[in-house]
């Protein structure tokens, strides 16, 4: 029974590269959320998607980042042109549904380094 | 707009009992997470609150008052592997699952 798998685990990027990032939620999960983590800082949300849908995307950057979560396939989300700010752990998590009780299952991140 | 706090860390003792606190204010509450992330991994899911009172989990219970906006994470009778940092979480109406998160508490545990 796989968790939340994330992909690659490690990325490093020359400033000004694009950085795709994959998310497979669990089985039978439809909803995803995208989080960004600072070293020693806590989880910042970024995106909350549902197959082909967007939901709610107030916590990411209006420019150089989007997220889509395909019919088929996994989330991705995806950074343009990066810069050495964005270098920080991208977490995933996913839940069954969008309605309470669900609680949030997190992948084991990707560790985006911008050098 | 919505606040978190929580203590930036904490040291205990192998075998003791800690208490980290966590005060929140937000709109639309609808519960209060905590998860466990030790370093460089996922974090993981220990406990939820949406009313007031005490959940116990082994180790591990939460507590909730939702008209101070504070909840609490005891952990008794620590142990080397429970340092990690402990996240605390709110989720709001109308947001689905999604989840606010607090800085987070460094749980250091000596010998």
């Amino acid at each position: 029974n796989a968790g939340v798998m994330q992909n690659p685990r490690h990325l490093v990027r020359r400033r000004g590269q694009e950085a795709r990032l994959r998310c497979s939620p669990m089985k039978g999960h439809s909803h995803v959320y995208w989080y960004r983590q600072l070293p020693e800082e806590g989880l910042k949300f970024m995106v909350y998607l549902q197959k082909e849908n967007i939901i709610d995307e107030s916590g990411m950057p209006k420019e150089r980042f989007s997220a889509e979560f395909p019919k088929e396939g996994p989330s991705i989300l995806r950074i343009q042109q990066v810069v050495r700010g964005d270098s920080a752990a991208y977490f995933c998590a996913s839940s069954r549904t969008g309605a309470f009780g669900s609680p949030l299952h997190f992948g084991n991140g990707t560790r985006l380094t911008v050098t | 707009g919505q606040n978190i706090d929580q203590p930036t860390e904490m040291t205990a003792t192998e075998g003791a009992i800690v208490q980290i606190n966590c005060t929140y204010q937000t709109s639309g509450f609808n519960g209060l997470f905590w998860y466990q992330q030790h370093a460089g991994e996922a974090p993981t899911f220990l406990s939820y609150n949406v009313l007031d009172g005490l959940e116990e989990k082994g180790r591990f219970s939460s507590f909730l008052s939702r008209s101070k906006g504070y909840s609490y994470l005891l952990l008794k009778e620590l142990q080397m592997k429970d340092s990690a940092s402990y996240l605390c979480a709110v989720r709001r109406n109308n947001a689905g699952n999604m989840l606010t998160f607090g800085g987070g508490t460094r749980l250091m545990v000596k010998p």
